[in-house]
């Protein structure tokens, strides 16, 4: 049972247009999310989280964006550059003074020059 | 500061084997977390430790285990290693906010 899913494997965008991730969960329960980027041969790195009562979280070229209703999270990277190629990871936590993260599949983004 | 270190990083064993893995996290974080990232797959979560308890965890079979130390130093123990245990082995450690910084991983192959 896949509680956190991102539907698309891979995505390709061009240098400079905006790049949108989707990520999709099943637990209402999940009380944060968080965007993970990994390189190859690299453990994954922190990027942007939302809390479950707001609805949108900017951290300069990067926002995180909550729809709960649809249980639907988005990433987007505005303006993408060549650098942000890599695989991005989309993750809920339920913080019950625990942290155990439920991680989608990841989607592979590909910024082309 | 020093980030997550994981040892060893790469890692052949033979099917029926046993492999320990370690992780140091970060200085001041309480709480560890392992992953397991398989092709296809994402990242499973093994288990989560804080002072030196197991507070969580994942849908792995017995032959997984953990623990930690009163340093906060981890370590993971696969017994009777299968072909399908090879995967990419992460630790993660959290201060107590819910990003969580990852170590670099350790390629466990089984051969």
């Amino acid at each position: 049972d896949q509680q956190v899913k991102q539907n698309s494997p891979s995505l390709s965008v061009q240098e400079g247009r905006i790049s949108i991730l989707n990520c999709d969960y099943t637990n209402s329960m999940f009380d944060y999310f968080l965007w993970y980027k990994k390189y190859p041969a690299e453990g994954p790195t922190f990027l942007i989280s939302i809390s479950s009562i707001k609805d949108k979280n900017e951290d300069g070229r990067f926002t995180v964006f909550l729809n709960k209703s649809a249980k639907h999270l988005s990433l987007h990277i505005v303006p993408s550059q060549p650098g942000d190629s890599a695989v991005y990871f989309c993750a809920a936590e339920t913080t019950s003074g625990t942290y155990k993260y439920i991680f989608g599949t990841g989607t592979r983004l590909k910024v082309l020059a | 500061k020093a980030g997550v270190t994981q040892t060893p990083r790469y890692l052949i064993k033979t099917r029926g084997q046993q492999v320990t893995l370690s992780c140091s996290p970060i200085s001041g974080h309480r709480s560890v977390s392992w992953y397991q990232q398989t092709p296809g797959q994402g990242l499973q979560f093994l288990f989560e430790y804080f002072s030196e308890t197991q507070r969580n965890k994942g849908n792995f079979p017995g032959r997984f285990s953990g623990r930690q130390f009163s340093n906060s130093r981890s370590e993971m123990n696969v017994s009777t290693l299968e072909l399908g245990d090879s995967a990419l082995y992460l630790c993660a450690s959290s201060l107590g906010s819910p990003e969580a910084f990852f170590g670099q991983g350790t390629r466990l192959t089984v051969v």
